[in-house]
């Protein structure tokens, strides 16, 4: 069984401080990882995609892959209390056409003025 | 911005009934997805679909379910009979050519009595 596991949370800073979101994923041929954003009764949004080890930049957020120890993280720099949500990490075993996404159940973040 | 779209946003059914979740992906995407998330849980791979025909399906899509790309721009899913069980959140979602990003339409509540 494929698995994506995130800490449930929530997880609670406060506003301007770095959010950090964690992921570990079980199937070791995963080639693939996102992260999206869910706003409670919401789609799913994506935020960042990563498919090569070490970090990706993308304004606020950086999300980092590291293959061998089976982990994706998003750091949310600045955080604001617009970015309380909920983060999905998704992970797919194909690298191009059709691609199943395995979500995980997400980290709840909720960031305080 | 081009973006998934999804009709009904909100549907209430009888156990039993048929119904059909309508989605029009966005217009030069050629794979395309239904997932689900029932309240409170992951969000679930349901089927993929590429060429009109389906490339993948989870256990969860079983003969109850089907889908069609019925014309250039529709894509639907239908469930045959509907069980209580059946009650979630249902996201269609779409994919470019060559792209590994999946993007979310805004969901249809599906809600059987």
């Amino acid at each position: 069984q494929k698995e994506v596991e995130q800490n449930s949370g929530p997880l609670s800073v406060p506003e301007g401080a770095i959010a950090s979101l964690n992921c570990t994923y079980s199937d070791r041929v995963s080639q693939s990882f996102f992260w999206y954003r869910q706003y409670s009764g919401k789609s799913p949004e994506l935020i960042m995609s990563i498919y090569s080890n070490g970090d990706k930049e993308d304004g606020r957020f950086t999300a980092q892959l590291n293959k061998a120890s089976q982990y994706v993280s998003l750091l949310i720099r600045d955080s604001q209390p617009s970015d309380s949500a909920t983060y999905l990490c998704a992970v797919a075993t194909r690298s191009g056409g059709y691609n199943k996404l395995i979500f995980g159940a997400g980290t709840r973040l909720a960031v305080h003025p | 911005e081009p973006e998934v779209t999804q009709t009904p946003s909100h549907q209430v059914t009888q156990m039993g009934q048929e119904v059909i979740l309508r989605c029009v992906p966005i217009s030069n995407h050629l794979y395309f997805y239904w997932y689900r998330q029932i309240l409170g849980q992951k969000v679930e791979f349901l089927v993929s679909f590429y060429n009109n025909e389906i490339s993948e399906k989870s256990e969860i899509f079983d003969d109850q379910f089907s889908v069609e790309r019925p014309d250039g721009s529709n894509f639907t899913l239908k469930i045959r009979s509907t069980k209580l069980e059946d009650s979630a959140m249902y996201f269609c979602a779409s994919s470019a050519p060559g792209g590994r990003e999946q993007f979310f339409g805004p969901g249809t509540r599906l809600t059987v009595l």
